[in-house]
């Protein structure tokens, strides 16, 4: 089955800083990855997601790039700000009906920003 | 306003007790799920549903049972709580159908003391 590895597990920033945090994927039938943001003591929520026909995708601040080739894909934060702070989850679908539609979610990042 | 509703938010309960957590959502979604998380750590996802009368066991073993007679409601029970069981329990929803997947959206969580 799917496996989803995350890196790093911590990251500590100065705000205005860029954090970069990184995912692997083991099947290259996965075809869905989204990014949670998951702030203490609340609910993880969907900042932002890529599908397997798009390379990059930006919001505002925040961008994620897909390599299919290597099986990576990547979350960029840049300007960080101190509301940045919080528990970032990759995960990865393979879509459609059965289990395969399922979220397989990484171990997540604490991510830091200091002022 | 379309959300997802967990209750209780906090429980503290003794070993031997039976409990029922409780999930409900009026995002109008078919497929629900539950995790269980502790603190800012890895998502377990335990139990998923792709609509009524369909119930599935997730990636880890959990002692709990789940049951699906709404389409809105998906309540998780535990028949006889332990220490071990001590976590936070979130349950989640998405649409279901055979495209590339669909995002995930959670509620607010139960978190689980058994002494």
């Amino acid at each position: 089955g799917e496996n989803v590895e995350q890196h790093p597990s911590t990251l500590s920033v100065q705000e205005g800083d860029s954090a970069v945090i990184k995912c692997t994927y083991s099947d290259s039938a996965s075809n869905y990855f989204p990014w949670y943001k998951q702030e203490l003591g609340k609910r993880p929520q969907l900042i932002i997601d890529i599908r397997s026909n798009v390379g990059e995708k930006k919001d505002q601040r925040i961008a994620v790039t897909l390599n299919k080739t290597a099986k990576h894909f990547s979350l960029h934060i840049t300007e960080t700000q101190p509301e940045d702070s919080a528990v970032y989850f990759c995960a990865a679908s393979m879509g459609g009906g059965g289990s395969q539609g399922n979220l397989i979610f990484g171990k997540g990042t604490k991510l830091s920003v200091k002022p | 306003e379309a959300d997802i509703y967990q209750t209780p938010r906090y429980l503290v309960i003794g070993t031997g007790k039976k409990i029922t957590l409780e999930c409900s959502q009026t995002m109008g979604h078919d497929k629900m799920y539950w995790y269980q998380q502790d603190p800012g750590m890895e998502l377990h996802l335990i139990h998923y549903s792709y609509g009524v009368n369909s119930t599935e066991k997730g990636d880890l073993s959990s002692e709990s049972t789940v049951s699906r007679i709404r389409t809105e409601h998906f309540p998780l029970t535990l028949e006889s709580a332990r220490p071990s069981h001590t976590s936070q329990y979130l349950c989640a929803s998405s649409e279901y159908g055979q495209r590339p997947s669909y995002e995930q959206y959670f509620g607010p969580g139960t978190r689980l003391t058994v002494t």
